[in-house]
């Protein structure tokens, strides 16, 4: 049972255009959500989160957008950069004292020159 | 850079034999884990620790088994190694409440 769920494999988007990756989960004690960034070759790295409590966090050309009664996240990174190019994790962190995260499979992204 | 190192970063071992992979964090973070990584699955859970000697599994545990005698290391070990196992290892700690942070990685190939 796939609590976390990246239904898009892949995207590819032209330099400059905005990236639109989408997350969905089915578990309504998630209260913390996360991106990550991973490059072939390397560890993930933390890119942006956002509270349950809020439904927008900015971080540069990266804003990560939660509808709670979609149970949707998703991560737009405007513009998109040659460098963006990366596999991008969305995890859930399973309600206050838990230091578990659950992932979703990812979506690579293909950014355009 | 969250002070993780992982070893070894690659190895290529055979069907049966034992492996152990090690985690070292340089910071005395209290929570580590450890995931494997593997094409159309993500990233999932194998066990993890929540202080030395306090560790408990996580979603693919079976096959594994983890220890930590002190705070900085965290020791993955597949007892009788098998095809299955082939996959990426990444180590990661908490930083605060929320955020993990990955170490590198350790590919490890069963033949």
């Amino acid at each position: 049972d796939q609590q976390v769920k990246q239904n898009s494999p892949s995207l590819s988007v032209q330099e400059g255009r905005i990236s639109i990756l989408n997350c969905d989960y089915t578990n309504s004690m998630f209260d913390y959500f996360l991106w990550y960034k991973k490059y072939p070759a390397e560890g993930p790295t933390f890119l942006i989160s956002i509270s349950s409590i809020k439904d927008k966090n900015e971080d540069g050309r990266f804003t990560v957008f939660l509808n709670k009664s979609a149970k949707h996240l998703s991560l737009h990174i405007v513009p998109s950069q040659p460098g963006d190019s990366a596999v991008y994790f969305c995890a859930a962190r399973s309600g206050a004292g838990s230091y578990q995260l659950t992932f979703g499979k990812g979506t690579k992204l293909s950014v355009i020159p | 850079d969250a002070g993780i190192t992982q070893s070894p970063r690659h190895k290529v071992t055979e069907t049966g034999t034992p492996v152990t992979l090690r985690c070292h964090q340089t910071e005395n973070h209290r929570y580590m884990y450890w995931y494997r990584q593997d094409p159309g699955h993500g990233l999932r859970l194998i066990h993890y620790s929540y202080g030395v000697k306090d560790t408990d599994k996580g979603e693919v545990s079976d096959g594994y088994s983890v220890s930590r005698s002190k705070t900085e290391d965290f020791l993955l070990t597949l007892e009788s190694a098998t095809s299955s196992q082939t996959s990426v290892y990444f180590c990661a700690i908490s930083v605060g409440e929320y955020e993990q942070y990955f170490g590198p990685g350790t590919r490890l190939t069963v033949t």
